[in-house]
């Protein structure tokens, strides 16, 4: 199976910043890759599809770039409501993978 | 609005058996293929079956290959997840999931808020 390595762990950040995690993958999933939000004690939220399309109603802040085996998720200006846990999932190969997830956190 | 409601976690003995449910509104059910993702407390998510739109195909994980039934009622909106041969390790929160986007796989545009289970003596 596809095994997607998502860094770092955990970004300290402060409000207003630039965040930027990563998520490769062990072989090429394509285009085949999602990004995921989730809060504490809620389901994930799809952000992001197809390494860069917005899902319904993600605010443009939230970017996705890459192809092949190396993916990134970005966020231009960090908004509160934006620290999270962020999932990487391709859609590539049998079965649908997760990364081990990127922890955004307040500095 | 979209909903997708889980139910039926609880706690069960290891070599249990439990049916969880996935009531579902706002979606055109009968043209979605269904998922089930769970969520070992502070782990990541892990992909644990599918059912295409009609219920006459289903794919599973190996670790539940065997011991879980994925299955769905179109009359009523909803979808099972029946879970024979519990382990601990299965002990997770269940979420159902949407999938969507053409090709083999799918990716989840909506989640249930999940149901947990937990396997346990």
């Amino acid at each position: 199976e596809i095994v997607l390595t998502q860094s770092p762990a955990t970004l300290s950040l402060s409000p207003g910043e630039r965040a930027t995690l990563s998520c490769r993958a062990s072989q090429s999933v394509g285009s085949y890759l999602a990004w995921y939000q989730q809060k504490p004690g809620q389901p994930p939220r799809l952000l992001i599809y197809d390494a860069s399309n917005r899902a319904t109603g993600i605010p443009a802040r939230f970017s996705g770039s890459g192809s092949g085996t190396d993916f990134s998720l970005t966020i231009a200006s960090l908004e509160p409501e934006d620290f999270a846990v962020y999932y990487c999932q391709q859609r590539s190969n049998w079965p649908p993978t997760f990364g081990g997830g990127t922890k955004v956190e307040i500095k | 609005e979209v909903q997708l409601v889980e139910s039926g976690g609880g706690l069960v003995q290891p070599g249990g058996s439990l049916r969880l449910s996935c009531a579902a509104s706002g979606i055109s059910f009968s043209s979605s293929w269904m998922h089930w993702v769970r969520q070992a407390p502070g782990k990541g998510l892990v992909w644990v079956s599918r059912i295409n739109n009609d219920g006459s195909g289903t794919t599973y994980a190996d670790s539940v290959k065997g011991r879980f039934t994925i299955s769905r009622d179109n009359a009523k909106n909803t979808l099972y997840l029946q879970m024979n041969s519990l382990r601990a390790e299965d002990t997770a929160v269940y979420y159902c999931a949407r999938g969507s986007g053409a090709g083999i796989l799918e990716f989840f545009d909506y989640w249930g808020q999940g149901t947990l289970v937990t396997v346990s003596s």
